[in-house]
C-alpha cells in the first residue's frame, strides 16, 4: 500500500514563508501521478487547495503554491496568515487507481 | 449548485455492517466523467481513501479494506452507497463523500466534498 509521508508539523509567524513536503515513492508520485493538496480546517471538511501539482481552484490565494519533483511535492504557504491555521494533506495515485492521502501535517501561526 | 451529504447510522454495534448514503443534488450521478469516493478519518488522524465508484460503475476499493467494502449507486435517486461489514471500534470515524469530475480542469482531485457523518463503533 502507497504511503505519502509528510512533517506532522511545521509553524511560522504571520507574514513568513512555510513549506509542507510529500513524499511519496516510485510506485505512486514517481511513477508520473498528479499531487493534490487540501486543506482542512478545524472541524471542518477537507478543501482542495492545489490541483495537479501547481494549479489553484477559482478563490484561493496566490499565497499558497505547489509543486513536485521526483518521488516528492511540496506546498508552499508565502505571507503566512493567522487563517491558514489548518491541517494539510497532500493525495496522489498509484497504478491501481487507488486514492492515497499523506499522513497530514498541522500548520500553526505563532 | 451542486451538494453532496452524507447520512447514516451515528451508532453502530461491533460485527454489525454500516451502511451509508451520500446523495447528490444539482448534477446527475450518471453524467459521463463523474467519480463519487467514501473517505474517513477517524479521530485526530489523517484521511484515508476507502472506495470509489465511476458513472459507467467501474468500483475501486482499498486493498487493505476491500473484502468488507462494497460501493453502489442508484442513479434514479442520486445516491451512492457504501456498507463496511464486520464493523469494529477502531473504524470509528468520520465518513465523507467527495467528487471527482475528470471532465473539469481539476481532472482527479476531490474538488467537492459533504459535511461527513461521524459513526461510532461501540457495544
Amino acid at each position: 500500500q502507497s504511503v505519502l509521508t509528510q512533517p506532522p508539523s511545521v509553524s511560522g509567524a504571520p507574514g513568513q514563508r512555510v513549506t509542507i513536503s510529500c513524499t511519496g515513492s516510485s510506485s505512486n508520485i514517481g511513477a508520473g501521478y498528479d499531487v493534490h493538496w487540501y486543506q482542512q480546517l478545524p472541524e471542518r471538511a477537507p478543501k482542495l487547495l492545489i490541483y495537479t501539482n501547481s494549479n489553484r481552484p477559482s478563490g484561493v490565494p496566490d499565497r499558497f503554491s505547489g509543486s513536485k519533483s521526483g518521488t516528492s511535492a511540496s506546498l508552499a504557504i508565502t505571507g503566512l496568515q493567522a487563517e491558514d491555521e489548518a491541517d494539510y494533506y497532500c493525495q496522489s495515485y498509484d497504478s491501481s487507481l487507488s486514492a492515497f492521502f499523506g499522513t497530514g501535517t498541522k500548520v500553526t501561526v505563532l | 449548485q451542486v451538494t453532496l451529504r452524507e447520512s447514516g447510522p451515528a451508532l453502530v454495534k461491533p460485527t454489525q455492517t454500516l451502511t451509508l448514503t451520500c446523495t447528490f443534488s444539482g448534477l446527475s450521478l450518471s453524467t459521463s466523467g463523474l467519480c463519487v469516493s467514501w473517505i474517513r478519518q477517524p479521530p485526530g488522524k489523517a484521511l484515508e481513501w476507502l472506495a470509489r465508484i465511476d458513472w459507467d460503475d467501474v468500483k475501486y476499493y482499498s486493498s487493505s479494506l476491500k473484502t468488507r467494502l462494497t460501493i453502489s449507486k442508484d442513479t434514479s435517486k442520486n445516491q451512492v452507497v457504501l456498507t463496511m461489514t464486520n464493523m469494529d471500534p477502531v473504524d470509528t470515524a468520520t465518513y465523507y463523500c467527495a467528487r471527482i469530475d475528470t471532465t473539469i480542469v481539476t481532472h482527479d482531485a476531490f474538488d467537492m466534498w459533504g459535511q461527513g457523518t461521524m459513526v461510532n463503533v461501540s457495544s
